[in-house]
């Protein structure tokens, strides 16, 4: 079954306490990034990668990190987490020359 | 840049009757429309989608039509179900660009 797949799906975690979300798609796309969605706001793009060894900042990265080592892979890392990163987070992923995004389950965070 | 900007929530209806979600968008090129559903407890889903002018989509008895001269793309049901209940998304992507602009969401209850 194409999907992306996040994990973990929850977490609570503690001020300053680095932590990664994983983000993996099996449908070869290039193109993946990661969006927060908080109240009122809609989701905002927080980082895009078009391929492999290929990240860009977007709308939002401060306090985030990407990595994209291989083409399935897109992890997302906040290396000291503050309680303003308690959000929604989700990864999305597409090929070239095809508009639509595929979005993975979403990870609620919550940061003490 | 990019904006999307769609009525607000929540909008609470009985079964049977018709649901409209404005939906108007700021964009210096041509994007690609998109409505998205993100149904309790899960991620995103594409509902529909709209490249050009005067393009409809549909899907699931939901229908929305691009119009590049009021720069709309309202998202519409003639018979709402209980099972519709959801939080609605308004997106646009301009395909120089490397991210989906999301409007604010809209809560949306049907109630038996």
């Amino acid at each position: 079954e194409a999907q992306v797949t996040q994990n973990p799906r929850y977490l609570i975690t503690v001020t300053g306490k680095k932590l990664t979300v994983t983000c993996s798609q099996n449908m070869n796309h290039e193109y993946m990034s990661w969006y927060r969605q908080d109240p009122g706001l809609g989701l905002r793009q927080i980082y895009y990668s078009m391929n492999v060894e290929v990240t860009d900042k977007g709308d939002v990265p401060e306090g985030y990190k990407v990595s994209r080592k291989e083409k399935r892979n897109f992890p997302l890392i906040l290396e000291s987490p503050s309680p303003n990163q308690t959000s929604l987070y989700f990864c999305a992923s597409k090929t070239w020359g095809e508009e639509t995004q595929y979005f993975g389950p979403g990870t609620r965070l919550l940061v003490l | 840049g990019d904006s999307v900007t769609q009525m607000e929530g929540p909008v609470t209806l009985s079964e049977e009757a018709f649901l409209t979600i404005n939906c108007t968008y700021t964009a210096t090129g041509y994007p690609s429309l998109f409505w998205y559903v993100q149904y309790p407890g899960e991620g995103l889903q594409l509902l529909l989608k709209a490249t050009k002018a005067d393009d409809k989509g549909s899907n699931k008895g939901f229908e929305a039509t691009y119009r590049k001269e009021t720069t709309s793309f309202h998202l519409e049901k003639g018979s709402v179900q209980v099972s519709d209940s959801a939080v609605y998304f308004c997106a646009l992507s301009d395909f120089n660009d490397y991210k989906l602009s999301f409007g604010a969401g809209t809560t949306v209850t049907v109630r038996a």
